[in-house]
């Protein structure tokens, strides 16, 4: 079945240092979808991505979807404390039933 | 708007007990999900519903069965609860399967003793 791999799995950043997040697919995907855990709470979706080689900013998020769509991206510049948390990345396959299936999440630790 | 709403938040159970775990959307949402969190496992989808009427097993479904009740509500049940189920479990749902983001319930956190 459909497997999707994220990277790292723990990240610790100094306050103002930039943060990425990787996610790869064993095989091509319809689109990927990336949410926001905080400490405690529940995944909030962020964005979508489905175009080959699409990419999107929110502010100081930078999501990059890849060429084959089997691979993205999250990118945060200068994080700050509110960037703390697990990020998720969740493909939907090209075939099958197309349902999300989520990587096991990046947790982000910013240190002030 | 309270979106997807979980019941209870929190539970203890023991070995062998039986419970259920419920859930609701009020977006007249098509598609709903379990999932259950375990640390360093991410999201591990136990069952879904497509469509009112229909319901499939996921990655992780052993030792769980789910109701579809009406649009509105999908259970989870534990018939015979194990320690390996101590867990988060979130309820999620979307417009469709195939389409448009996943709005997850706060979560329900179960213990088995």
């Amino acid at each position: 079945g459909q497997q999707v791999m994220q990277i790292p799995q723990y990240q610790h950043v100094q306050e103002g240092e930039d943060f990425t997040t990787y996610c790869n697919s064993s095989t091509t995907l319809s689109n990927i979808q990336w949410y926001k855990q905080r400490p405690g709470g529940h995944p909030v979706f962020l964005i979508q991505l489905v175009k080959s080689g699409e990419v999107k900013k929110q502010k100081r998020l930078t999501f990059q979807f890849g060429e084959a769509k089997k691979n993205s991206s999250l990118h945060i510049t200068a994080t700050q404390t509110t960037d703390v948390g697990t990020y998720f990345c969740a493909g939907r396959g090209t075939g099958g039933s197309y349902i999300p299936t989520f990587g096991r999440g990046t947790s982000l630790i910013v240190h002030p | 708007n309270a979106g997807v709403t979980q019941t209870p938040k929190f539970q203890v159970l023991k070995t062998g007990q039986s419970m259920t775990l419920q859930c609701a959307q009020d977006m007249n949402h098509n598609s709903m999900y379990w999932y259950r969190q375990d640390p360093g496992m991410g999201l591990r989808l136990i069952y879904y519903s497509a469509s009112e009427g229909t319901t499939d097993k996921g990655e992780v479904p052993n030792g769980y069965n789910v109701s579809r009740l009406n649009k509105r509500e999908f259970s989870l049940r534990l018939e015979s609860a194990a320690p390996s189920q101590t867990s988060v479990y979130f309820c999620a749902s979307s417009p469709t399967q195939g389409a448009g983001e996943l709005f997850f319930g706060e979560g329900s956190r179960l213990t088995v003793l």
